[in-house]
């Protein structure tokens, strides 16, 4: 069965402070993996889409590794703001179709 | 929210009504979906469009059908509601199928 499972499920950090939030996922055939963010009461928005062929992509302050022999993807936000507190989805793409998956989501949570 | 609205944006109706549920692009992309976000789940795919009268079913379409008579509207018909179909409902857009897709601002679906 093709799932994708995020941990934790919620996080609470200091502003200014590090975090990395992590996806394994059993989708296959892989084309590839997004992450989005949601902030409270809106619709996703992407942040970032990984290849098979891509280990790493940044967007700001947001950086996300892939590593596709071991089926894993972490998203990383560097110097947290209070603006990063939402929740974040990794999303995989089954190659042939391209059937996408949505993990459950990891509420991050970032106080003063 | 890339040119996408959804009408209404807030709904409460009683078990065994038919409700219709609207998306509204302005960006000219090919795809539309709808998805149901709730508790516990990912998001999960309800029905997409691929073209005009162009449509097919996602994962949990039971008690649902779509129409897509305009390049950008997309109807998404609760037949006869049940409570089961409380939740947030999404619509996305993408210019193909492999290209990251845009959600909207999301209808919140009350049924009791």
């Amino acid at each position: 069965k093709n799932q994708v499972e995020q941990s934790p499920q919620s996080l609470i950090i200091l502003e200014g402070k590090n975090c990395t939030l992590q996806c394994n996922y059993t989708v296959s055939p892989f084309s590839n993996l997004r992450w989005y963010k949601q902030d409270t009461g809106r619709g996703p928005v992407s942040l970032t889409i990984m290849t098979f062929s891509e280990n790493t992509k940044s967007n700001g302050r947001y950086t996300a590794t892939l590593d596709a022999d071991t089926k894993q993807s972490s998203l990383h936000i560097t110097a947290s703001q209070l603006s990063d507190s939402a929740s974040y989805i990794c999303v995989v793409s089954k190659a042939a179709g391209n059937k996408l998956t949505f993990g459950g989501g990891t509420r991050v949570l970032v106080k003063p | 929210d890339a040119g996408i609205t959804q009408s209404p944006r807030h709904k409460v109706t009683e078990t065994g009504t038919p409700v219709t549920l609207r998306c509204h692009q302005t960006e000219n992309h090919r795809y539309m979906y709808w998805y149901r976000q709730d508790p516990g789940h990912g998001l999960r795919l309800i029905h997409y469009s691929y073209g005009v009268k162009d449509t097919d079913k996602g994962e949990v379409s039971d008690g649902y059908s779509v129409s897509r008579s305009k390049t950008e509207d997309f109807l998404l018909t609760l037949e006869s509601a049940t409570s089961s179909q409380t939740s947030v409902y999404f619509c996305a857009i993408s210019e193909s199928i492999l290209d990251t897709q845009y959600f909207g601002p999301g209808t919140r679906l009350t049924v009791l």
